[in-house]
C-alpha cells in the first residue's frame, strides 16, 4: 500500500519569506510521481508542481520548487518570497499504478499555510 | 477558457433521496475521476473512468454511482445507500497518456443532509 504523510497541520510564515512545507511517502514502486496542489478556501485544487521518480533534477516552477530526496522518501515543497495569496492548504499526492495514462491519485491530509503581513 | 465545470456548488439532500452531482470538461481529456473531501482530510476516490462507458471503483466507492456516456461529462449520483454523504466532492480530469499529467479539477459541490 502506498502512503503520503504530511506532519506539519499549520504552518506560519511572514511575507516575503520562504517556507518549507514536508511531504514523505512509502512505496514499493519503482516509477512514481509526486505531485503538489494548492487548495485556497474557495475550494477548487491548483496543480502547483510535479517530480518524477526518474528526475535527476528537482522540479522547479516559479516560486515553488520541490527537495526531492529520493533516498529519504521526500518530497518538501519549497515557497520562495511568500505572498498574502499562498496561505491555503497544501496537499501533497503521489501517483499510483504503473502505465500510461493511468493516474490514481493519493493525497496527504494537507498543511495549512497562512502568511502574515 | 477550457476547464472544468461542478454544478452545483451547493446541495441539500433529504433522507432517503438520490441526488447526481455534474461535471463536465472542455479539456479534451480522457480519464475523469471523482474524489470525497471530509473536513482535516485529504481526496479519497470514489470513482474513475479512463475511457468512454468505462469506469472502475476507487477506495470509497460504497453508497455512489455512475456514468460515463460522453468523453466530456461523468456525473455522480449519491444513493440512499450513502449513510454519511455530508462532504465536498471533487471532480477532476487528466490526459490519458504522460505519467506526468497533472489532475486538474472542478470547484467542487458541498453535499449536506437537511
Amino acid at each position: 500500500a502506498q502512503k503520503i504523510t504530511q506532519t506539519q497541520p499549520g504552518m506560519f510564515v511572514q511575507e516575503k519569506e520562504a517556507v518549507t512545507l514536508d511531504c514523505t511517502y512509502d512505496t514499493s514502486d519503482q516509477s512514481y510521481g509526486l505531485f503538489w496542489y494548492k487548495q485556497p478556501s474557495s475550494g477548487e485544487m491548483i496543480f502547483l508542481i510535479y517530480q518524477g521518480s526518474y528526475d535527476e533534477q528537482n522540479a522547479t516552477e516559479g516560486r515553488y520548487s520541490l527537495n526531492f530526496q529520493k533516498a529519504r522518501k521526500s518530497a518538501n515543497l519549497v515557497i520562495s518570497a511568500s505572498q498574502l495569496g499562498d496561505s491555503a492548504m497544501y496537499f501533497c499526492a503521489m501517483r499510483e499504478g504503473q502505465g500510461a495514462g493511468f493516474q490514481k491519485l493519493v493525497f496527504g491530509t494537507g498543511t495549512r499555510l497562512l502568511v502574515s503581513p | 477558457d477550457g476547464g472544468i465545470t461542478q454544478s452545483p456548488k451547493y446541495l441539500f439532500r433529504k433522507e432517503g433521496q438520490n441526488v447526481t452531482l455534474s461535471c463536465e470538461q472542455n479539456l479534451n481529456h480522457d480519464a475523469m475521476y471523482w474524489y470525497r473531501q471530509d473536513p482535516g482530510q485529504g481526496l479519497r476516490l470514489i470513482y474513475y473512468s479512463q475511457i468512454v462507458n468505462d469506469f472502475q471503483k476507487g477506495d470509497i466507492a460504497e453508497g455512489y454511482s455512475v456514468s460515463r456516456e460522453k468523453k466530456e461529462s461523468f456525473p455522480l449520483t449519491v444513493t440512499s445507500a450513502q449513510k454519511n454523504p455530508t462532504a465536498f466532492y471533487l471532480c477532476a480530469s487528466s490526459m490519458w497518456t504522460g505519467n506526468n499529467q497533472p489532475q486538474h479539477f472542478g470547484d467542487g459541490t458541498r453535499l449536506s443532509i437537511l
